[in-house]
């Protein structure tokens, strides 16, 4: 799986958007983009997915730049329980098992 | 439906002891993983199974064994406990990412449990 970076921390203010960026310039063409959160020692919750094509379901938008060498997940009003480490992980998308791989992640904090 | 099941939640070790993490799932997932996350870490894969009768290493493996005789269950074994595997130990679970649009790969990740070896 290629390998992702992610700043290691952000500030939000609330109720603004969020953009949480990561970079996975060694990506290969069948591997997806995922993002997870993790809320305080919680176990982690998935976020999006993404190939090629921009992604937006009810949490998040996920933006994939055409080369797919980067990707940005934009809350786009963020709250206060929105405050995780965010983590971007590339992956094949089918016959992976359960593997994840995860980097550091991001530690967004939303600040009111 | 429960989902990820891991009991206990909480564990004290003393060093050279023995225990065993248990991790249920009831979603009928073929996929199910151990990860481990100490302070500060992201989160590292010990250990997983694509399906019952097979299991394969992770990043971390050391120290650790697995089974999985059921789809249900996927158990981790500690056989002689080190101060270095106090940690928080997640267990997941996923369905085989086998195409269509509602099948995202997603894994669904139990609460934790909190183990420290003294």
């Amino acid at each position: 799986d290629a390998k992702t970076t992610q700043p290691p921390s952000m500030d939000c203010a609330e109720g603004r958007a969020a953009n949480l960026p990561c970079n996975h310039s060694t990506i290969s063409g069948n591997e997806y983009v995922y993002w997870y959160r993790q809320i305080h020692s919680q176990g982690p919750q998935y976020i999006i997915h993404g190939l090629k094509n921009n992604e937006t379901n009810e949490m998040a938008s996920l933006i994939i730049t055409e080369d797919r060498k980067s990707s940005t997940l934009i809350l786009p009003h963020a709250t206060l329980r929105d405050t995780a480490v965010y983590y971007c992980i590339v992956r094949v998308h089918y016959n992976q098992g359960g593997k994840l791989i995860f980097g550091q992640g991001t530690e967004l904090s939303v600040k009111p | 439906n429960a989902g990820v099941t891991q009991t206990p939640k909480f564990q004290v070790l003393k060093t050279g002891q023995s225990m065993t993490l248990q991790c249920a799932q009831d979603m009928n997932h073929e996929y199910m993983s151990w990860y481990r996350q100490d302070p500060g870490m992201g989160l590292r894969l010990i250990h997983y199974s694509v399906g019952a009768g097979i299991t394969d290493q992770g990043e971390v493996p050391n120290g650790y064994n697995v089974s999985r005789s059921t789809t249900e269950d996927f158990p981790l074994r500690l056989l002689s406990a080190a101060p270095s595997q106090t940690s928080v130990y997640f267990c997941a679970s996923s369905p085989p990412s086998t195409g269509g649009a509602m099948n995202t790969g997603e894994l669904f990740f139990g609460e934790g449990s909190r183990l420290t070896v003294l």
